[in-house]
C-alpha cells in the first residue's frame, strides 16, 4: 500500500530565507506527483505537478524535484514571504487502474515570520 | 482558477437525516472525486467517477454512496448522517492527459464544504 510522508510537521523561517520542503513516498510505481498549497480554511490550490518521466518543475519561485528510484520529492521556495505561509502538500498518483487517485501525505505547515 | 463549484459551503445535520453535497465543474472533465479531510489522518479517497454512471469505491467509503447522471455534476449522499462523518468535503476533477501511458492531468480541488453533524 502506497504511504506518502512529509517531514517536517511544522516549519517555521525568517523572510528572505530559501527552504526545501520534503515529501517521500514508499512504492516507486507512480504516475506523477503534485504538490499543493493549502490556506486556513480554504480547498487546495495545485502548485506544480511532476509526471514521472520528469525529473524537475518551476513556477515562478518554486521549484519541485521527483527522484522516483529513492521515493523522494522537493518543494523547494526560494526567497520566502510571509505570503507563503500556509500548509504544503504532495500526493501521488499510482501507476496502473488508479484513475487518477490521489495519495496524500499529511503536510507540513509552513510560517515565515516578517 | 478551475470551475468547480461545492454546495452547499457549510452545513449542519442532525444524526441519522441524510445528506447531499454537489459538486458542479464547467471543465468537461472525465474524472472526479470526493475526499474528505480530517486532522491527523489527511485527506482520504470517498469516492471517485470515470464518466457518466461510471463510479468506483476508495479508501474510506463506507455509509457514502455517489452518483453521476451528468458530465458536469458529482453527488456524494450520506444516506444516514453519523457524527463520525462531521469532516470537510472536498471535490477534485482531471483529466486523462493524451501523453505517454495516458496519465492524468493536474487535479483541481473545490473550495469544500465543511459539514458537522450533531
Amino acid at each position: 500500500k502506497q504511504e506518502v510522508t512529509q517531514i517536517p510537521a511544522a516549519l517555521s523561517v525568517p523572510e528572505g530565507e530559501n527552504l526545501v520542503l520534503n515529501c517521500s513516498f514508499t512504492d516507486s510505481a507512480i504516475y506523477n506527483l503534485q504538490w499543493f498549497r493549502q490556506d486556513p480554511g480554504k480547498g487546495l490550490t495545485s502548485l506544480l505537478l511532476i509526471q514521472s518521466s520528469q525529473r524537475e518543475q518551476t513556477s515562478g519561485r518554486l521549484n519541485a524535484s521527483l527522484d522516483k528510484s529513492s521515493g523522494r520529492s522537493t518543494l523547494y521556495i526560494a526567497a520566502s514571504q510571509p505570503g507563503d505561509s500556509a500548509t504544503y502538500l504532495c500526493a501521488v498518483v499510482n501507476y496502473g487502474g488508479s484513475q487518477g487517485n490521489l495519495i496524500f501525505g499529511k503536510g507540513t505547515k509552513l510560517s515565515v515570520k516578517p | 482558477d478551475a470551475g468547480i463549484t461545492q454546495s452547499p459551503r457549510h452545513k449542519v445535520t442532525e444524526t441519522g437525516t441524510p445528506v447531499t453535497l454537489r459538486c458542479h465543474q464547467t471543465e468537461n472533465h472525465r474524472y472526479m472525486y470526493w475526499y474528505r479531510q480530517d486532522p491527523g489522518h489527511g485527506l482520504r479517497l470517498i469516492h471517485y467517477s470515470y464518466g457518466v454512471k461510471d463510479t468506483d469505491k476508495g479508501e474510506v467509503s463506507d455509509g457514502y454512496s455517489v452518483s453521476r447522471s451528468k458530465t458536469e455534476d458529482f453527488l456524494l449522499t450520506l444516506e444516514s448522517a453519523t457524527s463520525s462523518q462531521t469532516s470537510v468535503y472536498f471535490c477534485a476533477i482531471s483529466e486523462r492527459g493524451t501523453g505517454e501511458g495516458g496519465m492524468n492531468t493536474e487535479a483541481f480541488f473545490g473550495q469544500g464544504t465543511r459539514l458537522t453533524v450533531v
